[in-house]
């Protein structure tokens, strides 16, 4: 089975300027959360979507929105960067409603550059 | 608000060596408890994952514990080897809500000399 997989790996931005992230849960997980890690830091909870909907959200600001798709594939967007945005951004996919016997399988993060 | 700490922050020893790495958390709603590793730079790999009625998993030299009433749980890595230099964070999935997040601990930076 294919795990989480996650796109592009690195990416530079603009301040001020508009990023899409995107993530391929693994096979037969229904649910993606997106998490940020600032460098040294442990990741923070962004959101969670589950069918096609947001249904947790932690403490950032509207301009990170995401979306869920069909087969379970998501995007994060970010609009308006700032320099903080600056980040690894890491996918986690889960097969609800088991998720509290199996908890996450992570994927290997977009490196985000903000300048 | 559930807030998860990990001791020490670093942490160098020769090879061969047993060691443990701590976390503690401040709520004891969870459903379970989490360890990972992280290699500079990568995404993160799912070590052993507790469940809240257990007291510990084990998986080859590793050996993770939960004390779930007093908010402890440690992990214990047996016969260190220089593979093993990576940060392993703890994360602990709280069940006061219905999203299933995970709160982290911002990890220890373990380093292996040969």
């Amino acid at each position: 089975e294919t795990g989480v997989t996650q796109s592009p790996t690195h990416l530079i931005k603009t301040r001020g300027q508009q990023v899409t992230l995107r993530c391929s849960s693994q096979s037969g997980h229904n649910t993606v959360s997106w998490y940020q890690q600032a460098l040294g830091q442990g990741p923070q909870f962004i959101f969670q979507y589950y069918r096609e909907e947001e249904n947790g959200r932690g403490n950032f600001p509207p301009r990170f929105s995401g979306l869920q798709f069909p087969n379970y594939s998501s995007e994060l967007n970010v609009n308006a960067l700032e320099l903080d945005d600056s980040a690894l951004y890491l996918c986690a996919s889960s097969p609800q409603p088991t998720v509290r016997n199996y908890g996450y399988t992570f994927g290997s993060g977009t490196r985000l550059t903000v300048v | 608000k559930q807030e998860v700490t990990q001791i020490p922050a670093a942490l160098s020893v020769p090879e061969g060596e047993n060691l443990v790495l701590n976390c503690s958390f401040t709520d004891s709603a969870i459903y379970n408890l989490q360890w990972f590793r992280q290699d500079p730079g990568k995404g993160l790999t799912s070590l052993l994952l507790i469940q809240s009625s257990q007291r510990e998993q084990t998986s080859g030299r590793l050996n993770a514990s939960l004390d779930k009433s007093s908010g402890r749980s440690t992990l214990y890595i047996a016969a260190s080897q220089p593979g093993d230099s990576a940060t392993y964070l703890c994360a602990v999935m709280g069940s006061g809500g219905s999203n299933y997040k995970l709160t982290f601990g911002k990890g220890t930076l373990l380093t292996v000399n040969p």
